[in-house]
């Protein structure tokens, strides 16, 4: 069945720091791709999504982008900030469901 | 426009009480999707929803939980009998159409079963 794999947290890093979180996916077509955030004690807000190859998501300085040939949608941001910290979660759409990743928590250190 | 609205935000209950979960759709949205959020876990689908009508309920555990979507008021996520390993988030989201694509989360449910 389908799945989504993210690397493993916490990530902590300095403020300004470049940063990285890998998701890759298992699925049969081309779902759409989406990352969500969850802040502490939070919900779940939707950060960008993807919805086709190559496309590329953004958002407040978020950007991944949809890579069919690495079935990939990393998460990239150039410069962090302690406001960025939180828990990121990779998912794909799978008909009307959403499969998730395991989330990867970031610590961003002033 | 209020979004989804989840409540109870926090819910205690005594390990064999019942549990009941909350969920107000988006205005105009008819379609409802239920998520558990396990400790240090990632979310796991539940239970899918239109009005009055169970779409998809294959990630709902076989005894003790049940869902519903009245014509008339807020989806129900019930857990009788709760035990330990049911503490968990319980999200919910709504949709316009059918389709995660169109999803808007609530702020989910926090149960602790003491």
């Amino acid at each position: 069945g389908d799945s989504v794999t993210q690397m493993e947290g916490p990530v902590t890093l300095s403020e300004e720091a470049f940063l990285t979180i890998n998701c890759t996916y298992t699925a049969t077509g081309y779902p759409s791709l989406f990352w969500y955030v969850q802040y502490p004690g939070e919900g779940l807000q939707l950060l960008l999504k993807a919805t086709k190859a190559d496309d590329k998501g953004s958002n407040k300085g978020f950007e991944a982008t949809y890579r069919k040939e690495t079935t990939s949608f990393h998460l990239e941001k150039g410069s962090v900030q302690v406001s960025d910290s939180a828990v990121y979660f990779c998912a794909l759409d799978s008909n009307y469901q959403l499969i998730w990743g395991a989330g990867t928590k970031l610590i961003i250190k002033p | 426009n209020a979004g989804v609205m989840q409540n109870p935000r926090h819910l205690v209950r005594r390990r064999g009480q019942e549990a009941r979960l909350r969920c107000s759709p988006m205005k105009g949205h008819s379609h409802v999707y239920w998520y558990r959020q396990l400790p240090e876990e990632g979310l796991k689908f539940m239970v899918y929803l239109q009005k009055e009508n169970i779409i998809d309920e294959s990630g709902m555990p076989k005894e003790r939980f049940s869902a519903e979507f009245p014509k008339e008021g807020p989806s129900i996520l019930r857990i009788q009998q709760v035990v330990r390993g049911d503490s968990a988030a319980y999200f919910c989201a709504s949709s316009q159409e059918p389709g995660s694509a169109g999803y808007t989360f609530g702020s989910g449910t926090r149960l602790t079963v003491v």
